[in-house]
């Protein structure tokens, strides 16, 4: 079946540096993309959204971007702190209304 | 807000007995939860979806006899696992769909380990 995968693993950066993790996804019928953080132990936290209608949309020192030419999704966290550390996984819902399907996940790592 | 609580946190049982764990939606009604498994330094796999009053949809490749799921009320899923087996140790995780958006609210997870 098709999935979401994403291309680095690991990802370490310097305090203060800006983060960027990307994920690849191959259902074209995908409309609805999210960003989950996980820390260690605990469930996923939302971060950000973003709908197919768009290729760009921005937070609180969090911006998603969404190629849909390349199937591609990406986000960058400025001035990343000490405690974004946690694994950050993609999600796509498939075309679905409910349904999400994960990526495999990056472990970002700050130091300080 | 939305918040998804479970019960136990972490639960530890003898191979061969069986484990419940509760899913609630706090300050919401929740139509639709998911259960997930998630083992270690992995991603979040679907097990399946509980719908209110009905039964739940399971993935492909999850025994619903092994999974028993139970939706009674808009803010509580159950997922008991059955003859409990070593394998069967994960980080059991639920969410919780509010109204007709696609975003899903997670429960902290349940750690379960099977001896």
């Amino acid at each position: 079946g098709e999935s979401v995968g994403l291309h680095l693993p690991t990802l370490s950066v310097q305090e203060g540096d800006n983060s960027i993790i990307n994920c690849a996804y191959s259902n074209s019928a995908s409309d609805y993309f999210i960003w989950y953080k996980q820390e260690s132990g605990k469930g996923p936290q939302f971060i950000i959204d973003i709908r197919s209608n768009m290729d760009k949309r921005q937070g609180q020192r969090v911006t998603v971007l969404l190629n849909k030419t390349v199937k591609h999704l990406s986000l960058q966290i400025a001035a990343t702190q000490p405690g974004d550390s946690a694994v950050y996984f993609c999600a796509e819902n498939g075309g679905s209304n409910y349904k999400l399907t994960f990526g495999k996940g990056t472990l970002l790592t700050v130091n300080p | 807000g939305a918040v998804v609580s479970q019960h136990p946190s972490w639960v530890i049982c003898k191979s061969g007995t069986s484990v419940k764990i509760e899913c609630r939606s706090l300050d919401f009604q929740a139509t639709t939860m998911f259960w997930y498994r998630q083992f270690p330094k992995q991603s979040l796999m679907l097990m399946a979806t509980s719908n209110e009053g009905s039964k739940a949809t399971y993935e492909q490749g999850v025994e619903k006899d092994k999974f028993l799921i139970n939706h009674a009320s808009l803010t509580l899923s159950t997922l008991t696992v059955t003859s409990a087996h070593p394998e069967d140790s994960s980080f059991y995780i639920c969410s919780a769909r509010k109204g007709l958006n696609n975003e899903q609210f997670f429960g902290p997870g349940t750690r379960l380990t099977v001896l």
